[in-house]
């Protein structure tokens, strides 16, 4: 069964930095694209990045770039999301997602950035 | 980039009715071997999305055969062909064509 768990959401203030993580299992981890979602409350879903299998691709939104760092380590099957600068409007779920077509996904973790 | 645009943005629904949900794209969706990666999800209160239908008309796993997928070019369509209360919820459709990947705004689907 595929599993994605996300952790390391909490409150951060504005310009703080935030480390997610995303543990997968049930699949071959370094043989998947990995994406993160997010959703801020009470709105809809934003892609916020993308990695390929071996990491040689990747790609951010335009709201995220050069703030946020995603990376991964096939070994430990693992994926994260390191959240730079953080701005009140980061404030979401952010989910982890399997493949950019998208068949599975985290149950989120939740981020507030909030003075 | 791609921009999704869904209607209606609300769509109230009697049980056991037909409901149809629109999606269309900014720009014409085409795949060289095959069906677009034109996708669709289901998102109940509470919980996480949930894939129903990708590339266009490709049902998941589990997903009950009422719900189906239709589309081309830069238009797609939902439908859902007599609603049950467990299909409340909002539903996204998704391009997964190129970078960005983007949603569409979403249609809350509500049972009368």
């Amino acid at each position: 069964e595929v599993q994605l768990v996300e952790s390391g959401g909490g409150l951060v203030k504005p310009g703080g930095s935030l480390r997610l993580s995303c543990a997968a299992s049930g699949f071959t981890f370094r043989d998947r694209n990995m994406n993160w979602v997010r959703q801020a409350p009470g709105k809809g879903l934003e892609w916020v990045s993308s990695i390929s299998s071996s990491a040689t691709d990747i790609y951010y939104a335009d709201s995220v770039k050069g703030r946020f760092t995603i990376s991964r380590d096939n070994a430990k099957s693992s994926l994260y999301l390191q959240m730079n600068s953080l701005r009140a409007e980061d404030t979401a779920v952010y989910y982890c997602v399997r493949d950019h077509n998208s068949a599975y996904w985290g149950q989120g973790t939740l981020v507030a950035v909030s003075s | 980039d791609v921009e999704m645009t869904q209607s209606p943005l609300s769509l109230p629904v009697t049980l056991g009715q037909p409901a149809s949900i629109s999606c269309r794209s900014s720009q014409s969706l085409v795949q060289s071997d095959g069906n677009p990666y034109l996708n669709w999800f289901q998102q109940r209160p509470g919980q996480s999305p949930r894939r129903l239908i990708y590339k266009v008309s490709n049902r998941d796993s589990g997903v009950p055969d009422r719900f189906s997928g239709s589309g081309s070019g830069t238009d797609f369509t939902l439908k859902i062909s007599r609603v049950e209360a467990e299909d409340a919820g909002v539903y996204y459709c998704m391009q997964a064509q190129q970078w960005p990947l983007t949603f569409g705004g979403g249609t809350k689907v509500e049972i009368k």
